[in-house]
């Protein structure tokens, strides 16, 4: 069964870093692009990161872009955003996502989220 | 960037009622449009993919139609299981993959 698992949300202070991560299990995680979508409270869902499965290739949101960081490691079927000067705005629960196979672009598997909390 | 707008923002529906919903692509994605369902406190889940194809385990009442710029999901009878917010995604021109604002199916 795939699944993936957030971590590493909390309350943070306008300006201040946080990193997620999110692990996968049972499937080939180095195969899968990964994908973080976010969704402010009572809004809409919002694409922020994408990572290839060899990490080669990275886009972000422009939202974010400057401030938030993707990585993986394969070797720890995991992904990582760090995410620095975060803003009022960044408040959020942040999803991890996959797609069904390499390249499909949208997300069959998800996380369950996990809440990001920007605030003084 | 394409931007995506469902209509409506509520749809208030009877059970057993037919729901449908829309979403327009700001130019054309083709057929590379997917559908999700969100409720309260869950993830989304995937609906439908390339416009009109299924996902795994979706049930028949839920089909989707259209191609280029103008999108339909049609639940034919609607459940207490199917109120909830849906959600139309295109991934024919990316970064950014963008989503439409939603559309929130209720109890009438």
């Amino acid at each position: 069964e795939v699944q993936l698992v957030e971590s590493g949300g909390g309350l943070v202070q306008p300006g201040g870093s946080l990193r997620l991560s999110c692990a996968g299990s049972g499937f080939t995680f180095s195969s899968y692009e990964i994908y973080w979508v976010r969704q402010a409270p009572g809004k809409g869902l919002e694409w922020v990161s994408y990572i290839s499965g060899s990490g080669s290739s990275i886009y972000h949101a422009d939202s974010v872009k400057g401030r938030f960081t993707i990585s993986r490691d394969n070797a720890q079927n995991s992904v990582y955003l760090q995410m620095n000067s975060l803003r009022a705005e960044d408040t959020a629960v942040y999803y991890c996502a996959r797609d069904p196979v390499i390249g499909a672009d949208y997300f069959d598997s998800w996380g369950q989220g996990t809440l990001v909390t920007v605030s003084s | 960037e394409i931007v995506m707008t469902q209509s409506p923002a509520t749809l208030s529906v009877s059970p057993g009622e037919r729901a449908t919903l829309s979403c327009r692509a700001s130019q054309s994605v083709g057929s590379k449009l997917a559908w999700y369902q969100q409720k309260p406190g869950q993830a989304p889940r995937l609906l439908i993919y390339g416009a009109y194809t299924r996902a795994t385990d979706i049930p028949g009442r839920f089909s989707g139609s259209g191609s280029g710029t103008e999108f339909t999901l049609t639940i034919s009878s609607l459940q207490s299981e199917d109120f909830a917010v849906y959600y139309c995604q295109q991934y024919s021109h990316w970064p950014p993959w963008t989503f439409g604002q939603g559309t929130r199916v209720e109890i009438k």
